[in-house]
């Protein structure tokens, strides 16, 4: 069964601080793994998105990496501000027939930063 | 680029009532997506159109949702009779087709309360 696991669940840090998330995926066939950031109310963001080759890809403060051996990524930010505050979720994609992809969701992380 | 453009940005209605969401993707993509997000769960999707062919649309409510994409650009979706159930988040997103395009561009969505 396709399945994208998010850990933690929500996450409280301070201003300044660094913070990594977890992402655990059993997807086949993989296509692509993404990262998307989601203020409430808001669409999803993409933050990065990693092929089967990549290890590890930035987009300024946030750093994503993937192990695809073991089926996990991780996502880095530094440097916390107030406007991470946020949730970030992990999308995995999936090779359908016809050139087709399908995307699945996890359940995402919701992080807090406080001053 | 204007982005994913959807409207309008919140909708109160009572149940029973129709209701109708808009979707302008970005100039070019060919593949068009109508999703429904639940309070703290990844969103789900309802319907993809390759130009104006629905290609996928095994989750969506026939019963009461349908959804359309004349000339293979905007997209409308539409709820008729809505039910206390049908309040979420409705994203609209669109892509390129082709091997090489790895990018989902999400609109901000729009919030449906049914009261």
């Amino acid at each position: 069964k396709n399945q994208v696991e998010q850990s933690p669940q929500s996450l409280i840090i301070l201003e300044g601080k660094n913070c990594t998330l977890q992402c655990n995926y059993t997807v086949s066939p993989f296509s692509n793994l993404r990262w998307y950031k989601q203020d409430t109310g808001r669409g999803p963001v993409s933050l990065t998105i990693m092929t089967f080759s990549e290890n590890t890809k930035s987009n300024g403060r946030y750093t994503a990496t993937l192990d695809a051996d073991t089926k996990q990524s991780s996502l880095h930010i530094t440097a916390s501000q107030l406007s991470d505050s946020a949730s970030y979720i992990c999308v995995v994609s999936v090779s359908e027939a016809g050139n087709n992809r399908k995307l699945i969701w996890g359940l995402g992380t919701s992080l807090a930063v406080n001053p | 680029e204007a982005g994913v453009v959807q409207s309008p940005r919140y909708k109160i209605i009572e149940k029973k009532q129709p209701v109708a969401f808009w979707c302008n993707p970005i100039s070019g993509h060919n593949t068009l997506y109508w999703y429904r997000q639940n309070l703290g769960q990844g969103p789900e999707l309802l319907i993809r159109y390759e130009n104006e062919e629905a290609v996928d649309d095994s989750q969506l409510p026939k019963d009461r949702f349908s959804a359309e994409r004349l000339k293979g650009v905007d997209s409308t979706l539409k709820i008729q009779p809505a039910k206390l159930g049908d309040s979420a988040v409705y994203l609209c997103a669109s892509s390129s087709t082709g091997a090489s395009n790895y990018g989902y561009t999400f609109g901000s969505g729009t919030r449906l309360t049914v009261v």
